[in-house]
């Protein structure tokens, strides 16, 4: 099975940072991965998929690299309303999909 | 617009079964891989099952092979999993999703909460 890892699992910025979060898969997944923010309370919101694909409709600052095992989301200037906990998300085959523990961005 | 309803989540005791149903409006329902991701309480996310397009193929996390049982009607455009022998580690909010091509769950529902405890 594909195991996803996360690092840090917490990070502390301030608004106009620019943030990495990156993710690690434990064999290669090519170019099959995806990120979401998730909010309290809310459900999952799709940022990035394959890897460096932008969703219709997210902020250009948002932007993922990476291929093989190692990932990285860049929020370029972080914004107040982008305090949220971000998860990686391996879907090299849909027989087993796997999400990573999170990385939860708060407040400096 | 895309709409995922999730139903059916209740408070049960271990060992007991329950049905998850997922009405899906506003894309053609038939065209997507539907599957059900899940989060317990204060922790992260994980999926849980996947089914194809028409129904004949279905994929699942290890932890619920053999107790849950995703399916699914076209005609009604709805998705469910049925879940079986139920234990204190299910309980989370279950969310149904979707997937086409190389773009993973892009649409999510509002989640329903299954609680197991005695």
């Amino acid at each position: 099975d594909i195991q996803m890892t996360q690092s840090p699992s917490t990070l502390s910025a301030s608004v106009g940072d620019r943030v990495i979060i990156s993710c690690r898969a434990s064999q290669s997944i090519n170019s099959w991965l995806a990120w979401y923010q998730q909010k309290p309370g809310k459900a999952p919101k799709l940022l990035i998929y394959k890897a460096s694909s932008l969703e219709s409709g997210v902020p250009s600052r948002f932007s993922g690299t990476g291929s093989g095992t190692e990932f990285t989301l860049t929020i370029s200037s972080l914004q107040p309303d982008d305090f949220a906990t971000y998860y990686c998300h391996q879907y090299n085959s849909y027989t087993q999909f796997t999400f990573g523990p999170g990385t939860k961005v708060d407040i400096k | 617009e895309v709409q995922l309803v999730e139903s059916g989540g209740a408070l049960v005791q271990p060992g007991e079964s329950l049905r998850l149903s997922c009405a899906a409006s506003g894309f053609t329902f038939s065209t997507y891989w539907m599957g059900w991701v899940r989060q317990a309480p204060g922790n992260g996310l994980e999926w849980v099952a996947n089914i194809k397009t028409d129904g004949s193929d279905k994929y699942y996390v290890d932890s619920v092979k053999g107790r849950f049982t995703i399916s699914r009607d076209n005609a009604k455009n709805s998705v469910y999993l049925q879940m079986n022998s139920l234990r204190a580690e299910d309980t989370a909010i279950y969310y149904c999703t979707r997937t086409q091509g190389p773009v993973p769950f892009d649409d999510w529902g509002q989640g329903t909460l299954v609680t197991v405890s005695s």
